[in-house]
């Protein structure tokens, strides 16, 4: 199956730093998303970004699908900020949208 | 409001007796997934359904089961839990080959006594 593998595992931010989370994927695909998953699990969509770049509010990502990675950019980070950001990836060819997820950044912000 | 609805957000059942969680959908979404994620771990797949046909996963056990009833329920049975099910499960719901996302619901924590 494809891999996906997301870097860095861990980031400790101060409030106000601005981050930058990588994606890599080892094949081609029909769609990208990033999500964010808060302390109660939540798993909340941030972008469905499958190439190009999209910006909403402090978050923005860049997908460059010809060159398989994905790059989401927290600036003025929050503490609200803080928990797992997955990547996740459709195959392209997929009929049936299964995403395959990478392992997480684990994003802590201190105030 | 909520588009893909989990009930309930936590349960606790004990070691080997029935459980069965829930998953509604708004969105007439003709795909609807079951995923396990256990502590620090990814989202894994366990199954899916594309309209009324079922998709498992190889390495899903077989003590879970899913029922679909119609378009906007989706049920996860697990016959026999053990406390390695304890975990989050998260129903997420797709319309596949339309470009847009998948939607996820916000959970169900099982914890086993």
């Amino acid at each position: 199956g494809i891999q996906v593998e997301q870097s860095p595992p861990d980031l400790i931010l101060q409030e106000g730093a601005n981050s930058t989370l990588r994606c890599n994927f080892s094949d081609s695909v029909n769609n990208l998303q990033w999500f964010h998953q808060n302390p109660w699990g939540q798993l909340i969509n941030l972008f469905y970004i499958p190439s190009g770049t999209k910006q909403n509010g402090r978050l923005s990502a860049t997908t460059v699908a010809t060159e398989r990675y994905s790059l989401l950019y927290i600036s003025s980070s929050q503490t609200t900020d803080s928990g797992v950001y997955f990547c996740a990836v459709e195959l392209r060819g997929s009929t049936l949208g299964r995403l395959y997820f990478g392992r997480g950044t684990q994003l802590t912000v201190w105030p | 409001d909520a588009m893909v609805i989990q009930n309930p957000r936590y349960q606790v059942t004990q070691f080997g007796k029935p459980v069965t969680l829930s998953c509604s959908q708004t969105l007439n979404h003709n795909v609807m997934y079951w995923y396990q994620q256990k502590s620090s771990q990814a989202p894994k797949l366990l199954f899916h359904y594309y309209d009324k046909d079922f998709n498992n996963e190889a390495d899903t056990p077989d003590n879970f089961q899913s029922r679909r009833p119609n378009t906007s329920f989706c049920f996860l049975d697990i016959r026999s839990p053990g406390l390695g099910d304890a975990a989050m499960y998260l129903c997420a719901t797709s319309r596949v080959r339309t470009n847009q996302p998948q939607h996820f619901g916000d959970g169900t924590r099982l914890s086993i006594l």
